[in-house]
């Protein structure tokens, strides 16, 4: 089975550090999505790509975070610089880009700001 | 402002059971409606969908009920199985953001007693 593949699965850094994370989507899959999972809010929708091209990042802290496809097969999301209240999982997802195709997940990236 | 609210965080089940997970949406402009599991440490996996033009979906011990006058779903699992113990997220998504985006829930952890 064709699997989205991200990299780091864990990162524990310090408050400041910038943070790289990275997803490799399902190969023929135009649309690609980061959601950001808390205790309190739950999976939160951070920005999404579709051929490459950024749709929507209103979910995203764009002081600090920063999203982008260098090519179809790898996006990219950065926090520079982090804060204590970056902590969560990320995830990323890819798809189809149309209704009711299901969205394919990661595994996540744990990440931990000290 | 939630729009896909799921009010149980926890059910427990005992196992060959049923196991009913709800939920409610806000939003009248949502038709396409998913369940998604997920593991501890792994990605949200796709479970099963339901579009608002049905008001039941099955596959095999998963069958998904929609109420649209109540803006509410359910989950049915039978018999439920220890392997089902996960947390079920419930999304939807709305024909007019025809790039697939999904609003989730917060989330509903099934522990399934065997």
């Amino acid at each position: 089975d064709a699997r989205v593949t991200q990299t780091p699965r864990h990162k524990v850094t310090e408050m400041g550090q910038e943070v790289t994370m990275r997803c490799q989507p399902i190969l023929g899959h135009n649309t690609v999505f980061w959601y950001r999972q808390t205790m309190m809010q739950g999976l939160e929708l951070l920005a999404y790509f579709r051929n490459r091209a950024p749709l929507d990042d209103s979910g995203m802290p764009k002081d600090r975070f920063s999203a982008e496809m260098p090519d179809a097969t790898l996006a990219t999301l950065k926090i520079q610089p982090s804060e204590p209240r970056d902590s969560a999982v990320y995830f990323c997802a890819s798809g189809q880009g149309s209704v009711g195709q299901p969205q394919h997940f990661g595994d996540g990236t744990r990440l931990s700001i000290l | 402002d939630q729009q896909v609210k799921q009010n149980s965080p926890s059910l427990s089940v005992q196992e060959g059971r049923i196991s009913i997970l709800n939920c409610d949406y806000t939003n009248s402009m949502f038709d396409y409606f998913l369940w998604y599991k997920k593991y501890p440490a792994e990605g949200p996996t796709f479970l099963i969908s339901i579009s608002s033009i049905k008001d039941k979906n099955e596959d095999g011990r998963f069958t998904v009920f929609l109420n649209k006058s109540a803006k509410h779903l359910s989950l049915h699992i039978v018999p439920s199985q220890p392997g089902d113990s996960a947390v079920y997220f419930c999304a939807a998504s709305a024909e007019w953001r025809s790039q697939g985006n999904l609003i989730f829930g917060k989330g509903t952890k099934l522990s399934v007693k065997p």
